[in-house]
């Protein structure tokens, strides 16, 4: 099976830096992917990692540790739209067809 | 350029009524598809997945089922509601190879009373 964990909510400040972490228990892990989700709407693709290290992407950037089983996401120079969920999830190709498990998401509160 | 819908965008059912989903990717020809219900405060659950026409497999025991008629067409049914199917439903989709992420649909948001 697979079991993935996040904090269920933080909160920033406006310009500042956060760091949203993820762990995970999976057998046949292929890739770890996070989403960002605003209320109401559908999930959209932030970042893919499947190599351990760090994968940059303007504003926000992913890290690995495939052995520890561990994953964040760096959201920098907050503004108040990134305010929303941020969902990890983990492939597992023992399941087939790509498939992926999602956390339950951290819902992010960015603040004045 | 690749596109998915889902219809209707909202629905109201009250329990024991029949419900059916629907969803179609635009501009790519052999996806996985795949739906999803998110409920209140909870992730994203894995319902079922196709990797093509009339091949659907289902990953919860529930009452609700799905068949892929089409190459490019999912739907999810049920004969009867429960007051637990209420939900944000979504479909995605992948390329079977190349890709890596999952692009999702605009969702379906489903209040059974």
């Amino acid at each position: 099976g697979q079991n993935i964990d996040q904090p269920t909510e933080m909160t920033a400040t406006e310009g500042a830096i956060v760091q949203i972490n993820c762990t995970y228990q999976t057998s046949g892990f292929n890739g770890l992917f996070w989403y960002q989700q605003h209320a109401g709407e559908a999930p959209t693709f932030l970042s893919y990692n499947v190599l351990d290290g760090l994968e940059e992407k303007g504003r926000f950037s992913s890290f690995l540790s495939r052995s520890k089983g561990y994953s964040y996401l760096l959201l920098k120079e907050l503004q108040m739209k990134d305010s929303a969920s941020y969902l990890c999830a983990v492939r597992d190709l023992e399941t087939g067809a790509n498939n992926l498990f999602f956390g339950t998401g951290t819902r992010l509160t960015v603040i004045p | 350029s690749q596109t998915i819908h889902q219809w209707p965008a909202t629905l109201v059912q009250p329990v024991g009524s029949p419900l059916s989903l629907e969803c179609t990717v635009e501009g790519t020809s052999n996806p996985n598809l795949y739906w999803y219900r998110q409920a209140a405060g909870r992730g994203l659950q894995l319902l079922f997945y196709s990797v093509g026409i009339g091949q659907i497999s289902s990953e919860v025991p529930q009452n609700l089922s799905a068949s892929r008629p089409q190459d490019r067409q999912f739907i999810l049914s049920s004969k009867k509601l429960l007051l637990s199917d209420s939900g944000f439903y979504l479909c995605a989709w992948i390329w079977t190879s190349g890709m890596n992420e999952q692009f999702f649909g605009p969702g379906t948001r489903l209040t059974v009373l």
